[in-house]
């Protein structure tokens, strides 16, 4: 149990584009959601917490104009880039609370920007 | 602030070897502790936690890790490494007493290469 999808695994979009990026928890509800970024050779930058039916929670220095993160229903969180540029590519995961009081990843998201 | 400290970059072991991945951290109350595994483009694969209980934690693929108050560790440990535990490691830590907030915060990962 407690499994999340994250979707698409890979891709690779012009500057100027958006890109949106789906996490869903396939066999329970996750209230909270978590996005990560993490960078070559580097550990997970949290960019914001997630919660269903409410305004994300963005860390210090996350622009919420370029990553906007939509919470719709307790199995869908979203991670839109907008007007991405190379220095937006990144390997970014989200994650879920689950109920053991963990957290399940994401298998992540390739971005590369051209 | 909740701190995670993982002093090695990289572990180097044969085959058949144990193998010890350190981790330190710093909470402000009692920590939920977590190891987790990452292989290459890939998410993170869970594999134990420490909540409360036995200080000795068992988990997935034949990992354990000791839960140390005192020395406030929580060192990943196995018996026998096998080539196919070479990877990305990553220590996290939650503050239990941060109520609604759950914020994790990860180490800078370990890397482990198991040398046939």
């Amino acid at each position: 149990g407690a499994v999340v999808s994250q979707h698409p695994s890979w891709v690779i979009c012009k500057s100027g584009t958006s890109v949106k990026i789906e996490c869903r928890s396939l066999d329970f509800q996750a209230t909270t959601m978590f996005w990560y970024r993490q960078f070559p050779k580097q550990s997970l930058m949290l960019m914001a917490t997630s919660n269903e039916g409410s305004k994300a929670t963005y860390e210090q220095g996350v622009e919420k104009d370029k990553f906007l993160i939509n919470h719709a229903s307790l199995t869908l969180s979203t991670l839109t880039v907008t007007s991405a540029h190379p220095e937006d590519s990144s390997f970014y995961i989200c994650s879920a609370s689950n109920r053991e009081g963990g957290y399940t990843f994401g298998s992540g998201t390739r971005l590369t920007v051209v | 602030a909740q701190s995670v400290a993982q002093p090695e970059d990289q572990v180097n072991v044969a085959e058949g070897n144990p193998l010890t991945v350190k981790c330190t951290y710093s909470v402000s109350g009692n920590p939920y502790l977590f190891w987790y595994v990452q292989y290459p483009n890939r998410g993170l694969q869970f594999l134990l936690k420490y909540i409360t209980g036995d200080n000795l934690v068992k988990g997935s693929y034949g990992f354990e890790a000791e839960f140390n108050k005192s020395q406030t560790s929580f060192h990943l440990k196995k018996p026998s490494a096998l080539v196919s535990d070479s990877a990305l490691y990553f220590c996290a830590v939650r503050d239990v007493n941060s109520g609604g907030y759950q914020k994790v915060t990860f180490g800078t990962g370990t890397k482990l290469q198991v040398i046939p």
